[in-house]
This record gives C-alpha cells, sequence and structure tokens, in this order.
C-alpha cells in the first residue's frame, strides 16, 4: 500500500452534474497530482498542487479544478460533467514537486450517465 | 509532440516463460524513465526507474533496458508467474517541466500456468 487514499472509490453522476473527488496524500509529501485514466489508455495529467497552489496543468478545460489543504490533502472538482469525463481518476503524491516519484491512490472509478 | 509508445496488444506466455516489453518514445530526450504495474481497477505501482546514464536496472525478477540512441525501453520479467498477469505502463517526465508524467497506453500481459 501506498499511503494515499482517495474516495470514493465509485460514483455514478449525471450529465451537467459536479462532482468534488478527495484525496490524502502520503504522511510528509507536498505535492499531489491528478491523472485522467480512459479505459485502455494511459493515464493523463491533469494538474498539480504544490503547497497549495496549483503547479502545472495539463490539456484539460477550466472545469477541472482543485484544491490543496495545508494538511495537503486535496479535492479534484469537475463541474458541467459531460459523458466523456468517465474515467479512472488517479491521485498521485510525491515528496517534492520535483521528485522522481510518485506514489498513486487506488483511484476512483467515475460513471457519468 | 511528446510521444510515448506501448505494444496496445496483449502478450501472452506460458509460465516460466521470459516476458518483454517495449516502450518506444519521441520528440523528447528524458533524464529518466519509469515502468509502472496497474492491476484492473487499481492505481500503478512503481516498479523500477532507469535513468538516461544506465544501461540496465534489475530488480529480483525484473530487468529494464534503456537505450536512449533507439530511444527505447525493455522490460523483461524472467520465470514468469501467472501472478504477474497485470498492465504494465512506462512513464517519463514531462513535458510540463518536471512536474507531469507522460504515460504510454500499457500493455496488458496474460501468463498462461
Amino acid at each position: 500500500e501506498t499511503g494515499v487514499t482517495q474516495s470514493p472509490t465509485h460514483l455514478i453522476k449525471t450529465r451537467g452534474q459536479q462532482v468534488t473527488l478527495r484525496c490524502s496524500s502520503q504522511s510528509g509529501h507536498n505535492t499531489v497530482s491528478w491523472y485522467q485514466q480512459a479505459l485502455g489508455q494511459g493515464p493523463q495529467f491533469i494538474f498539480q498542487y504544490y503547497r497549495e497552489e496549483e503547479n502545472g496543468r495539463g490539456n484539460f478545460p477550466p472545469r477541472f479544478s482543485g484544491l490543496q489543504f495545508p494538511n495537503y490533502s486535496s479535492e479534484l472538482n469537475v463541474n458541467a460533467l459531460e459523458l466523456d469525463d468517465s474515467a479512472l481518476y488517479l491521485c498521485a503524491s510525491s515528496l517534492e514537486t520535483g521528485s522522481e516519484l510518485a506514489f498513486f491512490g487506488q483511484g476512483t472509478r467515475l460513471t457519468v450517465v | 509532440s511528446q510521444k510515448i509508445e506501448q505494444n496496445s496488444e496483449a502478450l501472452n506466455i506460458q509460465e516460466g516463460k521470459t516476458a518483454t516489453l517495449t516502450c518506444n518514445y519521441t520528440n523528447y530526450s528524458p533524464a529518466y524513465l519509469q515502468w509502472y504495474r496497474q492491476d484492473p481497477g487499481r492505481g500503478p505501482v512503481f516498479l523500477l526507474l532507469i535513468r538516461e546514464n544506465e544501461k540496465e536496472k534489475r530488480k529480483e525478477r525484473l530487468k529494464v533496458t534503456f537505450d536512449t540512441t533507439l530511444k527505447q525501453s525493455l522490460f523483461h520479467i524472467t520465470a514468469s508467474q501467472p501472478a504477474d498477469s497485470a498492465t504494465y505502463l512506462c512513464a517519463v517526465r514531462g513535458p510540463t517541466g518536471r512536474r507531469a508524467l507522460t504515460f504510454g497506453s500499457g500493455t496488458r500481459l496474460q501468463v498462461q500456468p
């Protein structure tokens, strides 16, 4: 186990709704990254948070937003859900923003209907 | 733009044989490359990291090679076991500075008893 926990594990939402996914990083890690993994694909980088600030973003629209809290846990928010947002959402924590290693949680499976 | 390519076809081998998976990258010269294992519905688990100045890295039954001229990494599992059945992902840091991991789409390995 990596010590990175995500909640919930599964979620079903309706198109147009909003969703919040949560991640607790490994103890001592101040950097959290979020990835989206569609079926049969590799994880795609959404954004990274370092010490409560967004610290890099992939090719995702503004309706994907996040937060990082003083204890370094993090949230991913997605507004105006679309069917294509159905995916496994992964959180990864790292000791520092430039760390070589990232430790992944078990993911949240989001289904948009 | 940077591309990481893995054989999308599943690899089926007999127990006890050596599995060899390929990762090719283009338009980029990563300082290091990582391999992850992912089981269905779970987050990726880090296996090995190999740097650009290392030709080969080993860990128990796993071996990774890194050829910066061919822009290719090979991942070997010797004496394979049914428990090795999973999807294997390769990843490099970038292109968003050092913040994001860029993954290949993964190769599914099935080891038959």
